[in-house]
């Protein structure tokens, strides 16, 4: 069946950084755009980034535009956040997810797999 | 970007009772919406997109409605399995964004 894996969650210090990993089977990689969620303790979702099924565009919500990376290895079927200068404000829980539609730019309809999470908690 | 207002933010209610939760972009949308329900500790899963389109396996009872700004997701009959947050996402724009979420509790 169609599963996503999140990995790579830890505990670090403020301005350190940390890759996060997300191993996905059971559908064709690569033919769908992923995403990052994440939710920070007791609040909402927040939509942190999107990549398309390609590589070929990466988009990323303001507050982690140049601090974070998303990029995928489609040969590997997995995707990764690259997450560098860590603050307090990025402790959270980060999904991984897929576009419900394959394509290019099919964003548009949501994403319908979830993986479980990993959590990250920045703190001194 | 698109700002997403969800209300109420809870609801108290009994099992089969009718729920009903609004969710307004700040700009028309179409029908880019799609809904989602969470339970603590797990993550979210997709109940509606397209505004108004169930995906695969969601019981009937759940329902979505709704055009350019304003949209509703209807619970008809509640089960005890539906006690949970629900969040409403618009995917007509980049950043996508999250409504802050309907927590449905027990009455």
């Amino acid at each position: 069946q169609v599963q996503l894996v999140e990995s790579g969650g830890g505990v670090v210090q403020p301005g350190r950084s940390l890759r996060l990993s997300c191993a996905t089977s059971g559908f064709t990689f690569n033919r769908h755009g992923m995403h990052w969620v994440r939710q920070s303790p007791g609040k909402g979702l927040e939509w942190v980034a999107m990549i398309w099924f390609d590589g070929s565009n990466e988009y990323y919500v303001d507050s982690v535009k140049g601090r974070f990376t998303i990029s995928r290895d489609n040969s590997e079927n997995t995707l990764y956040l690259q997450m560098n200068s860590l603050r307090a404000e990025d402790t959270a829980v980060y999904y991984c997810s897929r576009d419900k539609i394959s394509g290019a730019g099919t964003y548009f309809y949501g994403m319908d797999v979830w993986g479980q999470g990993t959590t990250v908690t920045v703190s001194s | 970007d698109i700002q997403m207002t969800q209300s109420p933010s809870s609801v108290s209610a009994s099992v089969g009772d009718r729920v009903t939760i609004t969710c307004r972009a700040s700009q028309g949308i179409s029908t880019w919406l799609a809904w989602y329900q969470q339970k603590p500790g797990k993550a979210p899963e997709l109940l509606i997109y397209a505004a108004s389109t169930l995906h695969s396996g969601v019981p009937s009872r759940f329902s979505g409605s709704g055009s350019g700004t304003d949209f509703t997701l209807t619970i008809t009959s509640l089960q005890p399995e539906d006690f949970a947050t629900y969040y409403c996402l618009q995917p007509n724009s980049l950043p996508l964004t999250f409504g802050g979420g309907t927590k449905v509790e027990i009455k």
